[in-house]
């Protein structure tokens, strides 16, 4: 069974930085993309990131790029977003995402961590 | 850069009706790089369908989608009391993912 579990949320100040994590198994993690989705409270749905399962490639929403930074560590099943400068507009659920093999879609997802960015 | 927009906002539907739901690209795109997710209250999205009409995994067969160029649908031919929820249209592109604004599907 995939399972996707992220953790390191919390609160952070206006200007600061956290990195939120997501552990995976169930699966060959090396050899899927993953993603980073974001909902700020009572919204909808935002790509965050993206990073091919060797972690060659990366891209970003142009709203996080230069202050976000995925990662992962294949041999600990393990996603990483680092964040940045945040902002009070970065307060979100932040849900990591199994790439499908078509690389086009999210087949899992998980639970998700809160991320809440005041001063 | 694609936009999507879905409507309705908001359908207001009771147990056993048919939903539609719209997903519209502001240009062309294929039809293989569209994707709905279904949100329940609390929950994390779910895929439904990708390819513009290929069933997720244990995703029931009251649930349909269709469309191509600029113009998708999801169909629910009969609504479950746990089909009352937030639908999400994605489109994949350029190595970048957008999501619409979403449906919420509400008890009439």
């Amino acid at each position: 069974e995939v399972q996707l579990v992220e953790s390191g949320g919390g609160l952070v100040q206006t200007g600061g930085s956290l990195t939120v994590s997501c552990a995976g198994s169930g699966f060959n993690f090396n050899n899927y993309a993953m993603s980073w989705v974001r909902q700020a409270p009572g919204k909808g749905l935002e790509w965050v990131s993206f990073i091919s399962g060797s972690g060659d490639a990366t891209h970003y929403a142009d709203s996080m790029k230069g202050r976000f930074t995925i990662s992962r560590h294949n041999s600990k099943n393990t996603l990483y977003l680092q964040m940045n400068s945040l902002r009070a507009e970065d307060t979100a659920i932040y849900y990591c995402a199994k790439i499908d093999s078509y690389g086009n879609h999210n087949d899992y997802w998980g639970q998700g961590t809160l991320v809440t960015v005041s001063s | 850069e694609i936009v999507l927009t879905q409507s309705p906002g908001t359908l207001s539907l009771s147990p056993g009706e048919r939903a539609t739901l719209s997903c519209r690209a502001s240009q062309s795109v294929s039809s293989n790089y569209l994707a709905w997710y279904q949100q329940r209250p609390g929950q994390a999205p779910r895929l439904l369908i990708y390819g513009t009409s290929s069933r997720a995994t244990g995703i029931p067969d009251r649930f349909s989608g269709s469309g191509s160029g600029t113009d998708f649908t999801l169909t629910i031919s009969r609504l479950e009391p746990e089909d009352f929820a937030v639908y999400y249209c994605q489109h994949y592109g350029n190595s970048h993912f957008t999501f619409g604004p979403g449906t919420k599907v509400d008890v009439k």
